[in-house]
């Protein structure tokens, strides 16, 4: 079955401490997303990847990173410079990046740093 | 200024009842295409229906329909005969092109909460 993964399901961490996130797609899409959500709130884009060893920067990619060295995954680092990192983070891929293609996602990280 | 606007925070509907989630949206492109999401609360994101700007007829997927307004700017969400099952957050979300405002981003509204009654 196809799909994304992302692991682990919940995370936690201490402040002042870097933490990864895994995401992984055996869907064959191009393009692979990270997205933030907060409570009560909708999605907000952190980094996008249109192909491999390519990112640009979303709305509020101050305080993460990510690398995509395998078209197949696109890690994200939370570092410690992210003022209020904890979240519910999701991951999500498409075919491309055209306005006609819907963006499937995993089952996101509940990250809370203490 | 927002791009997708979502003004129902909340929602309540009878068990078997249809209910009609409002959707706004804001683009000077010509070429773009309008999403529905469902988020239960155990936090995946489930795609439900597309519709793309050009396209004559409103969008269906089972009980899932799209009344697409392009002059007014709205895409709301009928869902018909409700299900518990139906209970979660829905997203609205807009795509438009490459090169336009949001580099073909998926750009969300705030969601509306759905309650299904039994």
């Amino acid at each position: 079955d196809g799909g994304i993964t992302q692991s682990p399901k919940y995370l936690f961490r201490k402040e002042g401490q870097n933490v990864t996130l895994s995401c992984e797609q055996n869907l064959n899409h191009d393009a692979m997303y990270w997205y933030r959500q907060d409570p009560g709130q909708g999605l907000r884009l952190i980094y996008y990847s249109q192909i491999v060893n390519d990112f640009q920067k979303g709305d509020i990619a101050e305080g993460y990173s990510v690398s995509r060295e395998k078209k197949e995954s696109f890690p994200l680092t939370v570092t410690s410079a992210q003022k209020n990192p904890t979240a519910f983070y999701l991951c999500a891929s498409s075919i491309d990046q055209g306005y006609n293609s819907p963006l499937h996602f995993g089952n996101g990280t509940r990250l809370t740093v203490t | 200024a927002q791009k997708i606007t979502q003004t129902q925070p909340g929602m309540f509907v009878q068990e078997k009842e249809a209910v009609t989630l409002d959707c706004t949206y804001d683009t000077s492109d010509q070429s773009y295409g309008l999403f529905w999401y469902k988020q239960p609360s155990s936090g995946e994101m489930i795609f439900l229906i597309y519709q793309g700007s050009y396209d004559e007829q409103n969008a269906t997927e089972g009980r899932y329909s799209l009344n697409f307004q392009k002059a007014r700017k709205s895409a709301n969400l009928v869902i018909s005969a409700s299900q518990l099952g139906d209970s979660a957050m829905y997203f609205c979300a807009m795509r438009e092109g490459l090169y336009g405002g949001s580099q073909g981003n998926l750009i969300f509204g705030k969601g509306t909460k759905l309650s299904v009654k039994p």
